[in-house]
């Protein structure tokens, strides 16, 4: 079946610092693939999504590249601001499919 | 972009009550809506799948006679928590695919339930 592992958090950083959070997949075909954003005591909102090998998607300065050789789909950010703080969620979805799979979350948490 | 809005974001009831949470598409159309359950700094856990005019597909371990879902029309979605109790308090999300246009889904911003 699907699978989603991202690193587990959380992860603390300082105002400008870079950003990685690992994520990889297991999944059979060629899943979408996606990175999710909460804030506190929100919903979940799209922060960016890719849906073949090598794209890159981006927003808000995360970007993230489809990479079917290693299955993996990481967040990065050259610089992180104190409002990036929250939790971001790795997801995949089979194009024959509406389900989207989830890794666990990692809080980032990002201080002055 | 696509919005989902839930009603209400925060309701606090006596054991035993049922609790109405809607889920509603605001500018585009939604033949399937899903519910999500999340515990405090958990993932989120897919409790069904809501079809638009058909009985909604319950993941396993979920009570479908706990949580009644109906999907009423193409823009709302409604969980029903029947006789509520404190094991029931969570936070609880939908979330609409919106296949018409960007092909992505939106998630709702979450109704937090507490039951005493």
């Amino acid at each position: 079946g699907n699978s989603v592992t991202q690193m587990e958090g959380p992860v603390t950083l300082s105002e400008e610092a870079f950003l990685t959070i690992n994520c990889t997949y297991t999944a059979t075909g060629y899943p979408s693939l996606f990175w999710y954003v909460q804030y506190p005591g929100e919903g979940l909102q799209l922060l960016l999504k890719a849906t073949k090998a090598d794209d890159k998607g981006s927003n808000k300065g995360f970007e993230a590249t489809y990479r079917k050789e290693t299955t993996s789909f990481h967040l990065e950010k050259g610089s992180v601001q104190v409002s990036d703080s929250a939790v971001y969620f790795c997801a995949l979805r089979n194009n024959a499919g509406n389900m989207l799979t989830f890794g666990g979350g990692t809080r980032l948490m990002v201080k002055p | 972009g696509a919005v989902v809005s839930q009603h209400p974001s925060r309701v606090i009831c006596k054991s035993g009550t049922s609790v109405k949470i809607e889920c509603r598409s605001l500018d585009f159309q939604a033949t399937t809506m899903f519910w999500y359950r999340q515990f405090p700094k958990q993932s989120l856990m897919l409790m069904a799948t809501s079809n638009e005019g058909s009985k909604a597909t319950y993941e396993q371990g979920v009570e479908k006679d706990k949580f009644l879902i109906n999907h009423a029309s193409l823009t709302l979605s409604t969980l029903t928590v029947t006789s509520a109790h404190p094991e029931d308090s969570s936070f609880y999300i939908c979330s609409a695919r919106d296949t018409g246009g960007t092909d992505t889904q939106y998630f709702g911003p979450g109704t937090r339930l507490t039951v005493l």
